[in-house]
């Protein structure tokens, strides 16, 4: 079956503009999370939604940062104002236990 | 607050070597440990999930151990080969966060020298 898939896979932006980021889960995955990782560094924790709603968005850095799901499954990563700080590959993973969880292939961000 | 940490950040070798690579955690209240591997520009691949009451798993030439009380976890590849050639990513589970969430350490750059 299909996996996770995110678009685009690349995103070059300018500083200040706004950007969105998606992620399509495997089918009936009702987990979904987003990370973040930076050049030399391993992922780090964003956002978690369980179903529909934001179950745990602990790891937003600030308020630029937001994130939604509504329908319960194809979920978008909203950046504002995006800042040079922001460049990083964003990944998406899905998961149907809490065993294990399912990786996209990332968007590479780049703000100029 | 967890901490991976993985060691070494680098390793090259030539083909066909044995070789092992560490991760280490702060705290050992986890659930699971996996192991994954990463390709540059492209996303991640699970290799071997352990979960907190076993020892080690095996995939083909990959062992993955785990010794909880000390922290630690090693995963050995065998007879290595350049397509082994990647970033290897471990992560832990613990139960400090509700969500299931991964915390990772920072990766092994692994380079098989034909």
């Amino acid at each position: 079956g299909a996996g996770v898939s995110q678009t685009p896979s690349n995103k070059v932006t300018e500083k200040g503009k706004y950007v969105e980021l998606r992620c399509d889960p495997i089918s009936g995955h009702t987990a979904l999370y987003w990370y973040r990782q930076s050049l030399g560094q391993g992922p780090e924790f964003l956002i978690y939604f369980q179903g529909t709603g934001a179950a745990d968005d602990s790891g937003l850095p600030n308020d630029r940062f937001f994130a939604v799901r509504p329908e319960g499954s194809v979920s978008t990563l909203k950046i504002q104002r995006t800042e040079r700080g922001d460049s990083a590959v964003y990944l998406c993973a899905s998961s149907l236990t809490e065993d294990e969880q399912f990786f996209g292939p990332g968007t590479r961000l780049t703000v100029l | 607050k967890q901490e991976v940490t993985q060691i070494p950040a680098a390793l090259s070798v030539p083909e066909g070597e044995n070789l092992v690579l560490n991760c280490s955690f702060t705290d050992s209240a986890i659930y699971n440990l996996q192991w994954f591997r990463q390709d540059p520009g492209k996303g991640l691949t699970s290799l071997l999930l352990i979960q907190s009451s076993q020892r080690e798993q095996t995939s083909g030439r990959l062992n993955a151990s785990l010794d909880k009380s000390s922290g630690r976890s090693t995963l050995y590849i065998a007879a290595s080969q350049p397509g082994d050639s990647a970033t290897y990513l471990c992560a832990v589970i613990d139960y400090t966060h509700s969500n299931y969430q991964l915390i990772w350490g920072a990766g092994t750059k692994l380079i098989i020298k034909p």
